[in-house]
């Protein structure tokens, strides 16, 4: 099946940095949703994105909806070792049917 | 408030067995959906359910896999008979469809193992 493409695919921080990952696609979407999974576990909503340029905040966690609505980028402020996981972004052009990300792992060193 | 409720956890069969897939969804959401999670494929959408009425299987791999969501509040996934490469993990995600959100929350998913 079709998968966004995210980037970087896995990272290692130092706890306390900051950390940037993104997601492009070809088509264009009018909803993103940014998910975290951990081990064993299903995603978790962290965020949703519904406008281009809307830029959206839960607690350490900043999304925003690129302008060309062809990408979307996720921030983690002062990274914690409970932020490890994978996170993944899905897109949508307004209907139920998501594509999903190839998943960005991050791992945080103490 | 509780979330989408799967069960079980893990399920390990042999080859050719039957296989049942259960799904709690959020109180109040009215579409259901049944992904399939590998390494290789990512997560796939196997079938969509709105007011408990199949939209689009299409995804659903062959005719041994069947899905039925008798009420709201229940809906399973069935693998008959069950093959090796069905093991993967099958979540179960709900949502409220209405002018705006079409925010989807998953459960925690089933992983299946077929020896």
């Amino acid at each position: 099946g079709q998968q966004l493409n995210q980037s970087p695919q896995s990272m290692f921080i130092q706890e306390g940095e900051d950390v940037s990952m993104n997601c492009t696609s070809s088509s264009i979407f009018n909803t993103w949703l940014w998910y975290k999974q951990d081990p064993g576990e299903g995603p978790v909503l962290l965020i949703a994105l519904y406008k281009a340029g809307e830029l959206t905040s839960n607690g350490r966690l900043t999304a925003q909806f690129g302008i060309t609505r062809k990408d979307s980028f996720l921030n983690i402020s002062a990274s914690i070792p409970s932020d490890v996981g994978i996170y993944f972004c899905a897109g949508t052009s307004g209907t139920y049917k998501y594509i999903f990300g190839t998943g960005t792992r991050l791992k945080v060193l103490a | 408030d509780a979330g989408v409720i799967q069960s079980p956890r893990h399920e390990v069969t042999e080859m050719g067995q039957e296989v049942t897939l259960r799904c709690k969804p959020i109180s109040g959401h009215n579409s259901l959906f049944w992904y399939r999670q590998t390494m290789m494929r990512g997560l796939e959408l196997l079938i969509y359910f709105n007011n408990n009425v199949p939209i689009d299987d299409s995804g659903m791999p062959e005719d041994r896999f069947s899905a039925k969501m008798p009420n709201a509040s229940f809906s399973t996934l069935k693998i008959q008979p069950s093959e090796p490469r069905d093991s993967a993990v099958y979540f179960c995600a709900s949502s409220l469809v209405g002018l705006r959100s079409y925010e989807q929350y998953f459960g925690p998913g089933t992983r299946l193992t077929v020896t």
